[in-house]
């Protein structure tokens, strides 16, 4: 497996303010993934973090306030764009280390907006 | 209709016993079957694949129907520790995106 750290670990956010998430691997990967766990719901793809070129979102979600970066193969930004209360989440990101093989989640990050 | 459905339980079982709980799916393309296990406020952790031919880890068996389209998983003499939250995770063939079920709570009670 893989060690994925993620910084911050947790916050707490100003309505209409941004934060951006740090996702960092110990190894080279192809895919890196974000996602958002809602309190009491299960996991949603935000988008996949594509090296060298734009992130690919998913539907209802936009690069305007979610723009990711993926400067190279073992680091990628998300960043929470004009946060609001609704925003107040678990954000995941994880990496498939093979094609074909399962993900690996960071350990998380716990954002909440007051 | 979800991709991919679970019993949400919670299953409440002494220690020693066994329990078990299905997941369905809806894309009878579906390639990869996955357990992940949350524990609470944690992230999800790789519990096992699930393979054609049905797998066993340990305490563990993970069985896959693709004629019924469903997955489960079998926990035998349940140790406290079990207590978390299944997630049932289904990989499309067609891209290498997942869909997770909402998981099946387990709580196991001394």
């Amino acid at each position: 497996s893989a060690v994925i750290s993620q910084k911050p670990s947790r916050d707490i956010c100003q309505r209409g303010t941004s934060l951006t998430i740090q996702c960092q691997v110990d190894s080279q990967v192809t895919m890196m993934f974000w996602y958002r766990q809602q309190p009491g719901q299960s996991l949603t793809l935000i988008a996949t973090a594509n090296q060298g070129s734009e992130a690919t979102y998913e539907s209802g979600f936009v690069i305007d306030k979610f723009p990711i970066s993926r400067p190279n193969l073992t680091f990628s930004t998300l960043t929470v764009s004009n946060m609001s209360p609704e925003d107040s989440s678990i954000y995941l990101c994880s990496v498939e280390l093979r094609e074909g093989q399962p993900q690996h989640f960071g350990d998380g990050t716990r954002l909440s907006i007051l | 209709r979800k991709e991919v459905e679970q019993d949400p339980g919670p299953f409440n079982v002494p220690e020693g016993a066994t329990v078990a709980f299905n997941c369905t799916y809806s894309n009878s393309a579906s390639q990869s079957f996955f357990w992940y296990r949350q524990d609470c406020r944690k992230e999800p952790k790789l519990l096992m694949s699930v393979y054609s031919s049905g797998n066993e880890d340990g305490r563990f068996t993970a069985q896959l129907n693709r004629a019924s389209q469903y997955i489960s998983l079998l926990i035998r003499d349940s140790k406290l520790s079990d207590s978390a939250t299944y997630l049932c995770v289904v990989r499309r063939s067609n891209d290498y995106k997942l869909s997770f079920g909402a998981g099946t709570t387990v709580t196991v009670r001394a």
